[in-house]
This record gives C-alpha cells, structure tokens and sequence, in this order.
C-alpha cells in the first residue's frame, strides 16, 4: 500500500462549491505540507503542519483552509471553488528528525477542475 | 531568499542522446538541501536524488548522474544515452532552514520539460 494516499484523485466541481481534498499518511510522519502546481509555475506551498496543533499558512493560502485532525491526516478545503484553483494539488510529508535531508514524500496527487 | 532556478523550459533530444538539465539555486543558509524529481505524463513525483550541501561528491545512478559545485550554486542533472521513457517534466528543488520562514519546504523550480524523439 502507498505510504501517502490522496483522495480523491480526479474531482470536477463548479464554481462556488466547497471542496474537501483528503491526504493520509502511514510513514508516522509529524510533519504534513500542501502543494499546488500548475502548468509552467512548479509547485508552491499552501500550507504546512508541524504536528496537530500546529498550522501555518504558504505563500498561497489564500483560498484554502486545512484540518489537520489527527498525525495521519490532514484535509484541504476550498471553501468556495473559482476556476483560477484548477490545479494539481499535492500533499507531503516529512519527519523532523534531523537525519532526513529534509526529504519530503509526495502522494499520487489530486486532479481538480473547477468549472 | 531562496531560489531555483531551470532556464531551460523544454528540450527535445533525439534518443539515445545525452542531456543536461541545468539547476541553478539561491540560498543564505551554508546548510541546504537539493533534490530533483521526475514527473512523468501521469502526474506523480518521483524521487531521483537528494544532496545536502556538505556533499559535494557527483552520483552515478546508471543512465542518471549529477554535478554539484557549489561555487557555482548548481546541481545540473545529466541523462546518458536517453530513451523515450526519459519524457517527462524534471523538477530540481530546495531546502534549507530559512524555507519559508521555518517550514522547511521545498522551493522548486519551474521545471524542465524534455521530450525524448525515436
């Protein structure tokens, strides 16, 4: 089984619907990140999480919230979808222990389009 | 800031070619992390190689091998002898104690997208 799931992988939705985008992770990883690419840009950070009371916003949170609701887990949501979010998003995640090079482990990512 | 930068936006190589892409980074930190990753047509990520910037030793992993020189703030990443399932879009990216103040996230760059003709 996949270490960093992504569910779901493929969504279609119209403007102004909210939208959940769920990520879980089996590495026992304490830290969880959210990542958009879109064409031609890479990928930029929307939000990150260092443990389950810990939430911090990216260079492009604006849009988005997250839940982080257990080490495991940890959801984005875009509260009321615009056609300007259609990317592919990605979660990550990493440990903090100092022998990691700072390597992060990415799921299959999600596919999302907003009509 | 941290930065990384991949000048070369697409390059079309016939096969069986060599090829490099280039990765040119920025960073105040001395202790800094560099990866690259290969994205092919399906979407995923997938993991080539890690650096951190005590290392400056190049790596040979069969076709793949790459240039780390930190005078010159590169980490160049070359494909001997590609094949067609070399296509895909390759990111290089970065780490280090100053990402996004403390987040430790990677900084990519824009990517690379090559393309290997039969």
């Amino acid at each position: 089984d996949a270490d960093v799931t992504q569910t779901p992988r493929n969504r279609i939705t119209k403007t102004g619907k909210r939208i959940m985008l769920e990520c879980s992770q089996t590495k026992g990883h304490d830290r969880m990140y959210w990542y958009r690419q879109d064409p031609g840009l890479g990928l930029r950070l929307i939000y990150y999480s260092f443990d389950v009371k810990d939430i911090n916003k990216g260079e492009i949170s604006d849009g988005y919230s997250v839940s982080r609701q257990a080490q495991a887990k940890f959801s984005l949501s875009l509260e009321s979808a615009i056609p300007n979010q259609t990317a592919l998003y990605f979660c990550a995640t990493a440990t903090s222990d100092r022998s990691s090079y700072n390597e992060q482990f990415f799921g299959p990512g999600t596919r999302l389009t907003v009509l | 800031a941290q930065k990384v930068t991949q000048a070369q936006t697409e390059i079309s190589v016939v096969e069986k070619e060599d090829v490099t892409l280039d990765c040119v980074y920025e960073t105040r930190d001395t202790t800094y992390y560099l990866f690259w990753y290969k994205q092919p047509p399906s979407g995923e990520l997938v993991f080539l190689i890690r650096r951190n910037s005590f290392d400056e030793q190049n790596e040979i992993s069969g076709r793949y091998s790459w240039n780390f020189q930190k005078s010159t703030s590169s980490f160049n990443f070359t494909i001997t002898a590609s094949q067609v399932v070399d296509s895909a879009v390759y990111f290089c990216a970065l780490s280090d104690s100053y990402s996004g103040a403390g987040s430790y996230q990677l900084t990519f760059g824009k990517g690379t997208k090559l393309s290997v003709i039969p």
